[in-house]
C-alpha cells in the first residue's frame, strides 16, 4: 500500500515563529489533505490539496504531485496551533502518516 | 447544524467481550470510514464504506466487522478476536468517490480492556 512519511516527528517552536511540515508519498494520488488533532483528539480539516497552493489565513499548503511530496506552512505561530498535523494520501480510502507533533511555547 | 456524532466517548470492555462502537452523521455523506489511533500514532484505517449496504477492509480489519444499512450509520463491533483493541476509535465520513474531499471527524471513542 502507498507509504506516507512526514518530518519533522517533533517541532517546538517560540511564539511567532514560522514553521514548514513535510509529507512525502510513495505513490500517485487523487487526494491529498491536510489536518490538525487538537490535544482533546478532534481532527479538523485543513486543505484538501492533491496539487497547487491554497491559502488561508496564516496557513498554506503547497502540492507538488509529480515529486510526491506536500508542505504546510504556519507563519506568526500560536500557542493554539499546537497539536499534531497530519497528512493523509489515497483515493477512495485515505491512509495518514505518523504525523507532526508541533509545541508553540508562549 | 451538521456532522458526525459518535458514543460512548469512553467504552470499558472486558476480555472475551464483543462491543459495538456507535457512529451516525446528518451531512448526507456517502462515503464512511472507521480508523484506529494508538497513542502517540498515526491512524490506521479499519474499515470503509462508499455505499449503503458496501463496505470494504482497510489495512486492520481483522478482529472488527462494520455494517451498512442506513447511510447516516456505520457502526464499528470490536469483537473477541480483536486481542489489543484498546485505543482511540475515530469514524469520519465524506461526500464520497472521486470527491472524497472534506473528512469531517467525529470526535472519537476511547476504548479500554479491563
Amino acid at each position: 500500500g502507498i507509504q506516507v512519511e512526514q518530518s519533522p516527528p517533533d517541532l517546538i517552536l517560540q511564539e511567532g515563529a514560522n514553521s514548514t511540515l513535510r509529507c512525502n508519498f510513495s505513490d500517485s494520488v487523487n487526494n491529498l489533505q491536510w489536518f490538525h488533532q487538537n490535544p482533546w483528539g478532534q481532527l479538523i480539516n485543513l486543505f484538501y490539496i492533491p496539487s497547487g497552493t491554497k491559502q488561508n489565513g496564516r496557513l498554506s499548503a503547497t502540492t507538488v504531485a509529480t515529486e510526491r511530496y506536500s508542505l504546510l506552512y504556519i507563519s506568526s505561530s500560536q500557542t493554539t496551533d499546537s497539536g499534531v498535523y497530519f497528512c493523509a494520501v489515497g483515493d477512495n480510502d485515505m491512509r495518514f502518516g505518523a504525523g507532526t507533533r508541533l509545541t508553540v511555547k508562549p | 447544524d451538521g456532522g458526525i456524532t459518535q458514543s460512548p466517548k469512553y467504552l470499558f470492555r472486558k476480555e472475551g467481550q464483543n462491543v459495538t462502537l456507535s457512529c451516525e452523521q446528518n451531512l448526507n455523506h456517502d462515503a464512511m470510514y472507521w480508523y484506529r489511533q494508538d497513542p502517540g500514532q498515526g491512524l490506521r484505517l479499519i474499515y470503509y464504506s462508499q455505499i449503503v449496504n458496501d463496505f470494504q477492509k482497510g489495512d486492520i480489519a481483522e478482529g472488527y466487522s462494520v455494517s451498512r444499512e442506513k447511510k447516516e450509520s456505520f457502526p464499528l463491533t470490536v469483537t473477541s478476536a480483536q486481542k489489543n483493541p484498546t485505543a482511540f476509535y475515530l469514524c469520519a465520513s465524506s461526500i464520497g468517490g472521486s470527491f472524497s474531499y472534506g473528512y469531517t471527524f467525529g470526535s472519537g471513542t476511547r476504548l479500554t480492556v479491563v
